[in-house]
């Protein structure tokens, strides 16, 4: 069965500080990758999206980067970390055919960063 | 820019009630999820709908996906206390190309008191 880790479960940063975010996937091949960002007990904002090993495509403008160093693992980065850069992210994945059924997508249990 | 508008936000009702969510875009989706999601936790898949008009259960939940499969909602009978989280709506957009980008939803906080 496929897995989905994500860490570190919980993250205290002072401004300025580097950022390194990770997340593998487990049980399946090439599959899609995503980073969402997600405001308390809101909906999410998909941040970074990859359909394969270097290709990352950016939603939104902003203080991160990702990459994607191998078929199963993406890494959410940032050289500087702002206050604004505070917030729970989430890491998921998604099959890169969904046979007509729809894009499902399966979700790590997120990293609550706190940026002081 | 592809919106899911869901409503309501907030929802505190007491065990035994009945509630519906709605999740309404202007846009066409091919599919839409429901997730449910617990304070730090990631969300979790409750149901996929693909077909206008589908309507799917789920135990006391029934999820319906609009004719023009551009809204859904769902139905939640004889709320309980463990039906407490945040629902969020989730749509894949037919037009063009989205690598199976989700829309998301802003999601409703849903609270039931016993």
């Amino acid at each position: 069965s496929q897995t989905i880790h994500q860490w570190p479960a919980t993250l205290v940063q002072p401004v300025g500080s580097p950022l390194s975010l990770e997340c593998t996937v487990e049980g399946t091949s090439n599959p899609n990758l995503y980073w969402y960002r997600q405001a308390a007990g809101r909906g999410l904002q998909l941040l970074f999206y990859s359909v394969g090993i270097g290709q990352i495509s950016s939603e939104v403008p902003q203080n991160l980067s990702a990459s994607r160093p191998q078929d199963r693992q993406f890494i959410l980065s940032s050289k500087k970390l702002l206050l604004s850069d505070s917030g729970f992210y989430l890491c998921a994945w998604s099959p890169t055919r969904t046979s007509g059924v729809g894009n499902i997508q399966y979700f790590g249990a997120g990293t609550r960063l706190s940026v002081l | 820019t592809q919106l899911l508008e869901q409503s309501p936000q907030f929802l505190s009702i007491q065990e035994g009630e009945n509630l519906t969510v709605y999740c309404n875009s202007s846009s066409v989706f091919s599919s839409l999820q429901w997730y449910r999601q617990e304070p730090g936790e990631g969300p979790v898949l409750l149901v996929t709908v693909v077909t206008g008009g589908e309507v799917k259960k789920l135990k006391r939940l029934t999820f319906q996906f609009g004719d023009a499969r551009k809204d859904s909602s769902l139905h939640i009978t004889a709320a309980q206390p463990g039906d407490t989280g945040l629902y969020l709506c989730a749509g894949v957009w037919a037009g063009g190309t989205s690598y199976g980008k989700l829309t998301f939803g802003q999601g409703t906080i849903l609270t039931v008191h016993p």
